[in-house]
């Protein structure tokens, strides 16, 4: 069964690093997500993908955070630099498209921030 | 901007006892409702989704949810549940947007426990 995947699955940082995360969608999906979970707490969206164009990106930090999906396949999400509240699980879906369409997840990237 | 309200953040159960989670949202115009199920260990998947048409809508392993249109509400039941229930359950709601941006908003979620 086809899944998205996500690299790193676990990653320590210290304040003021810089982190990356990558995002393999299913095959053919041309919708992409990127959602941060704070312990205790739902997903909250950062950003949304349509192909290689941002669609909604409304809710990601952008004075320390980007993401990119340049060839409108896998994805990086990149924070620069990290803090202590950023610790969360970062988690990736990907979709045909449209919300009539559900939304698989990945595994997601447990980031801890020292 | 809309928001997801579950009324429970943790419920305990007897094995075969019924199951009821809350979830309210709010938001003026139409919506998309997902449960999304979440077990030990594994990925969220999706467990059941309105889009339209009947309010009563089926999922996976014997799960139902009803949407009450005038109670912003779309709570999830089961009539017995299982050991293999235990898991964080998230209600979500979409704003209808034709194919644009679709972004899911996630209540804080309910832990289950089944006890044996």
């Amino acid at each position: 069964e086809a899944e998205v995947a996500q690299s790193p699955r676990y990653k320590i940082t210290e304040k003021s690093q810089a982190v990356a995360f990558w995002c393999d969608p299913i095959s053919g999906h041309a919708t992409l997500y990127w959602y941060r979970q704070i312990l205790g707490q739902g997903p909250e969206l950062l950003v949304q993908f349509q192909d290689e164009s941002v669609v909604d990106d409304s809710q990601l930090p952008k004075d320390r955070f980007s993401a990119e999906r340049l060839k409108g396949v896998d994805s990086t999400l990149k924070i620069q630099p990290a803090e202590l509240g950023d610790s969360a699980m970062y988690l990736c879906a990907s979709s045909w498209s449209g919300s009539a369409n559900e939304q698989f997840f990945g595994p997601g990237t447990r980031l801890t921030v020292l | 901007a809309q928001s997801v309200s579950q009324h429970n953040h943790h419920v305990i159960l007897s094995e075969a006892a019924s199951l009821e989670l809350g979830c309210n949202y709010s938001y003026g115009g139409t919506v998309n409702l997902f449960w999304y199920v979440q077990y030990p260990g594994q990925h969220l998947q999706l467990l059941l989704k309105y889009f339209s048409g009947d309010p009563l809508v089926k999922g996976i392993k014997g799960f139902e949810a009803e949407f009450i249109k005038s109670k912003f509400s779309f709570n999830l039941r089961k009539p017995s549940v299982q050991w293999s229930d235990t898991a964080e359950y998230f209600c979500a709601v979409c704003p209808y947007s034709g194919g644009g941006a679709d972004g899911l908003t996630f209540g804080k979620g309910t832990h289950l426990i089944i006890q044996p």
